[in-house]
């Protein structure tokens, strides 16, 4: 099993660019995150979902979007992208409602 | 807001000697509580977990401590090993698997 794949791990945008992250996975997890990483703060939940079909904004849903028409893949797009987005983004999922979540190895965004 | 912190941004042990990690929160809904490690260029992985019914649990070298009356968790690690350095991240749910994650706190193990 390849787990949680992420895919670009690096990418550099300018401003106003978009991009789709892309998120896949094969455990088979009805839960799906996309977090954020900014230096000294923890993860912060962009959005989630509970499984195929259903998503649900996070703490910090600004300027971002996902669908989940699959169980297996998540992407997350970024429109019109700001330095602010600058940031690394993981993806994760669970089978459990437990928050034991597997995460992807992050992707590491700049907008210039 | 900040729910859930960790207020010491790094921690330095000596290589056999224990590590100690402290989480605060604030939230008194919160029901479940993790940790989870990162090395650098790799995704966070799970740790070790805590119920708020119980006040302990033990995995190992690794053992979390909750203090609900306290809003307060520590974990800590006996003894330190080399491979033990990265940075550990402290959260917190309830009941709707959506965790709010501390800043973490970067452990350096000395030889």
């Amino acid at each position: 099993n390849a787990g949680v794949t992420q895919t670009p791990k690096f990418r550099i945008l300018k401003i106003g660019q978009s991009m789709t992250l892309q998120c896949t996975q094969d455990m088979n997890h009805n839960y799906m995150y996309w977090y954020r990483q900014d230096p000294g703060m923890g993860l912060k939940l962009i959005y989630y979902s509970v499984g195929a079909g259903i998503t649900d904004k996070g703490e910090v849903p600004n300027g971002y979007n996902v669908s989940r028409s699959t169980t297996e893949d998540f992407p997350l797009r970024l429109e019109l992208a700001a330095p602010s987005q600058t940031s690394v983004y993981f993806c994760a999922g669970t089978g459990m409602g437990t928050g034991e979540l597997f995460f992807g190895e992050g992707s590491r965004l700049t907008v210039l | 807001d900040q729910q859930v912190k960790q207020n010491s941004p790094s921690l330095s042990v000596q290589e056999g000697r224990i590590s100690i990690l402290n989480c605060d929160y604030t939230n008194s809904m919160f029901d479940y509580f993790l940790w989870y490690k990162k090395y650098p260029a790799e995704g966070p992985t799970f740790l070790i977990s805590i119920s708020s019914i119980k006040d302990k649990n033990e995995d190992g070298r690794f053992t979390v401590f909750l203090n609900k009356s306290a809003k307060h968790l520590s974990l800590h690690i006996v003894p330190s090993q080399p491979g033990d350095s990265a940075v550990y991240f402290c959260a917190a749910s309830f009941n709707d698997y959506k965790l709010s994650f501390g800043a973490g706190t970067t452990v350096t193990v000395r030889a």
